[in-house]
């Protein structure tokens, strides 16, 4: 299976902290996407990092992609407790388009 | 306005009723998506179509009908509803099939009973 596996399942930290979240998958992909969703809300696009891109930067975003060891991180700088959400990541392999299973964020003000 | 609208946002029915969610997108993206999002929040592709053709089609069973009369719209059909079907439903869509972001609903939340 395609599908990427986020570490940890969920994490708790307070606010102005940095905040990690790991994605792992199985195959070679094209590129990886990481998305939020909101209790009871749809997924929010936050950022794109392509399979020949190393490191990238959106905001308080910074995500890494490691192709040789098949994962992914996702920080989340001076966090905010609007932050709090569900994060996701999601590999594409140019056939396939698969979610990870989630990390559950809690920024606790 | 919202960019991906599906309606309706909640719909609670009994086992063995047939029902349809419907999803549209101003984008102007090719493609359009359904997924199922269960209780663990683990979120698994049905459908892809590209340009109103059917270019995913996951284990869904047979219940469970897309129907794109535009690329602008993607309508699921669900028949003869179970108890397990209760999940939220996520239409999607992208400009094209790879290399882009998607742009989602908010989900329609089924409910059997």
């Amino acid at each position: 299976s395609q599908q990427g596996e986020e570490d940890p399942q969920a994490l708790s930290i307070q606010e102005g902290e940095n905040a990690t979240m790991n994605c792992s998958y199985k195959t070679s992909i094209n590129n990886l996407q990481w998305y939020r969703q909101n209790s009871g809300r749809g997924l929010v696009h936050l950022i794109l990092i392509r399979s020949n891109e190393r490191e990238k930067h959106s905001g308080r975003l910074r995500v890494t992609l490691d192709t040789s060891k098949k994962s992914s991180s996702l920080l989340i700088t001076a966090s905010r407790a609007a932050d709090t959400a569900s994060y996701f990541c999601a590999t594409d392999n140019n056939s396939q388009f698969y979610f990870g299973t989630g990390t559950s964020l809690t920024v606790i003000p | 306005d919202t960019a991906v609208s599906q309606t309706p946002k909640y719909l609670v029915t009994q086992m063995g009723n047939d029902k349809s969610i419907k999803c549209e997108q101003n984008l102007g993206h090719d493609t359009m998506y359904w997924y199922k999002q269960d209780s663990k929040k683990f979120l698994k592709i049905m459908f892809s179509y590209n340009n109103k053709e059917l270019i995913i089609n996951e284990t869904v069973p047979n219940r469970f009908s897309p129907k794109s009369p535009d690329k602008a719209h993607l309508n699921l059909h669900i028949n003869s509803l179970e108890l397990g079907d209760s999940a939220v439903y996520f239409c999607a869509s992208s400009p094209q099939r790879t290399g882009q972001g998607y742009t989602f609903g908010s989900g329609t939340r089924l409910t059997v009973v």
